[in-house]
């Protein structure tokens, strides 16, 4: 059973727009939330993270907000640019309580078209 | 700035043969994690390592089996290989065992089981 849900597994945005990308997960017990961006032959590479003690964290065009009673989670990319076009995958982890080792989602690929 | 190293990046073996991955975590992180990330899959978490000792344990088969060294590199050894251990194998490093330590990947070794 997926405790990690990236229900849009790819999504288009025009250069110099928004993008958003969603993340829904079912564990309560998850208190820390990342995004990570991979490119083909790349391993994941570390965006922006949040605890759950926060709703919001915001790194230069990165933002994730956090909706915990809701179990949700998003990353607004503002402006997208071309080289934003990526897999992203969202992944949690019980936080502090746990060994560390992240629940991913399975990814949903952007496209950022100039 | 110095990145998390794996080797090799590539591999291809025979059923029934046995690989070794290694890791080599980013200098003065002592916690080394593995996935495997199969086609179109999310990466899923295999095995842990905190300063040499095994932290936690996921999904990974009784054919495999790790360890971390004393110089915090970790190693991961695949025996009676089957097909469908084809994938991705992606080791990443944090600084420390606590669950709000963002993890950093190495770029993967890709195995193929003929």
């Amino acid at each position: 059973d997926q405790q990690v849900k990236q229900n849009s597994p790819s999504l288009s945005v025009q250069e110099g727009r928004i993008s958003i990308l969603n993340c829904d997960y079912t564990n309560s017990m998850f208190d820390y939330f990342l995004w990570y961006k991979k490119y083909p032959a790349e391993g994941p590479t570390f965006l922006i993270s949040i605890s759950s003690i926060k709703d919001k964290n915001e790194d230069g065009r990165f933002t994730v907000f956090l909706n915990k009673s809701a179990k949700h989670l998003s990353l607004h990319i503002v402006p997208s640019q071309p080289g934003d076009s990526a897999v992203y995958f969202c992944a949690a982890s019980g936080g502090g309580g746990s060994q560390g080792n992240l629940i991913f989602g399975k990814g949903t690929k952007l496209s950022v078209k100039p | 700035a110095a990145g998390v190293i794996q080797s090799p990046r590539h591999l291809i073996k025979e059923k029934r043969e046995t690989a070794t991955l290694k890791c080599y975590p980013i200098p003065r992180h002592d916690t080394v994690y593995w996935y495997q990330q199969g086609p179109g899959q999310d990466p899923q978490f295999l095995i842990s390592f905190y300063e040499k000792m095994q932290s936690d344990k996921g999904s990974i088969p009784d054919r495999f089996s790790a360890q971390q060294f004393s110089d915090y590199h970790s190693e991961l050894n695949m025996s009676s290989l089957e097909l469908g251990d084809s994938a991705l194998y992606f080791c990443a490093s944090s600084p420390g065992l606590a669950g709000y330590n963002e993890q950093f990947f190495g770029p993967g070794t890709r195995l193929t089981v003929l």
